[in-house]
């Protein structure tokens, strides 16, 4: 079965580096997959898609900031130099049988 | 820039029926899949349903399969989901989405639109 783990929450101090994770259940090791940012009261926006080889296409308009990795069946979301706007949910998603959505991680921003 | 407008949410009860709709613009709209996706209160994101650019293929979750019809109309740059049975845990805000990949279906979502909000109570 299809599944994404991340950690419920994550925090960071303002103007460091922060690095989620998002693992692929066994089994799906080389699966592409998406990371959406939810800030407070607002809709998703894509930032990226990364495949298991970590090239990643970021979607329009988003800061260099944000980066992507891969090793085996985790797949990262980098955010350098945090800005307070940073502070919100983020998001993987894989495709194959249906889409699958990961649980989330709220990052806070100290 | 894309822009991805939904209306049609409200309050209904327990059994009824809503139809949503997702305004699309500044993008060729039937040349990408669609798809809706829900985020009940104070939880993650859940996919409902996709819809191939020509409208000819559609794919449901379990949770709606039977009660939930997805269409669209390309003349009009509009999506629309059709929403029936409606029970308390349909209650959420719903998302339209425009697929990742030009002339295909990747079911990676690339721009989505601020939410209409459901909600299914007696």
């Amino acid at each position: 079965q299809l599944v994404l783990t991340q950690s419920p929450s994550a925090s960071a101090s303002l103007g460091a580096s922060v690095k989620l994770t998002c693992t692929l259940s066994s089994g799906h090791s080389t699966y592409a997959i998406a990371w959406h940012q939810q800030q407070p009261e607002k809709g998703p926006r894509f930032l990226m898609k990364l495949n298991g080889d970590g090239s990643h296409n970021k979607g329009d308009g988003i800061p260099d900031r944000f980066s992507g990795s891969s090793s085996g069946a985790e797949r990262y979301l980098t955010i350098s130099s945090l800005h307070s706007e940073d502070e919100a949910d983020y998001y993987c998603q894989t495709w194959g049988t249906g889409v699958v959505f990961g649980g989330g991680t709220k990052l806070t921003v100290l | 820039e894309v822009q991805l407008l939904e209306s049609g949410g409200g309050l209904v009860q327990p059994g009824g029926s809503l139809r949503l709709s997702c305004a699309a613009s500044a993008f060729t709209f039937s040349s990408y899949a669609m798809s809706w996706a829900r985020q009940a209160p104070g939880k993650g994101l859940e996919w409902v349903s996709t819809i191939s650019g020509s409208g000819g293929s559609t794919y449901y979750a379990d949770s709606v399969k039977g009660r939930f019809t997805i269409s669209r109309d390309n003349s009009k740059n509009t999506l629309y989901l059709q929403m029936n049975s409606l029970r308390a845990e349909d209650t959420a805000i719903y998302y339209c989405a425009k697929d990742y990949l030009l002339a295909a279906r990747s079911d990676c979502f690339a721009y989505w639109g601020q939410g209409t909000l459901v909600t299914v109570s007696s």
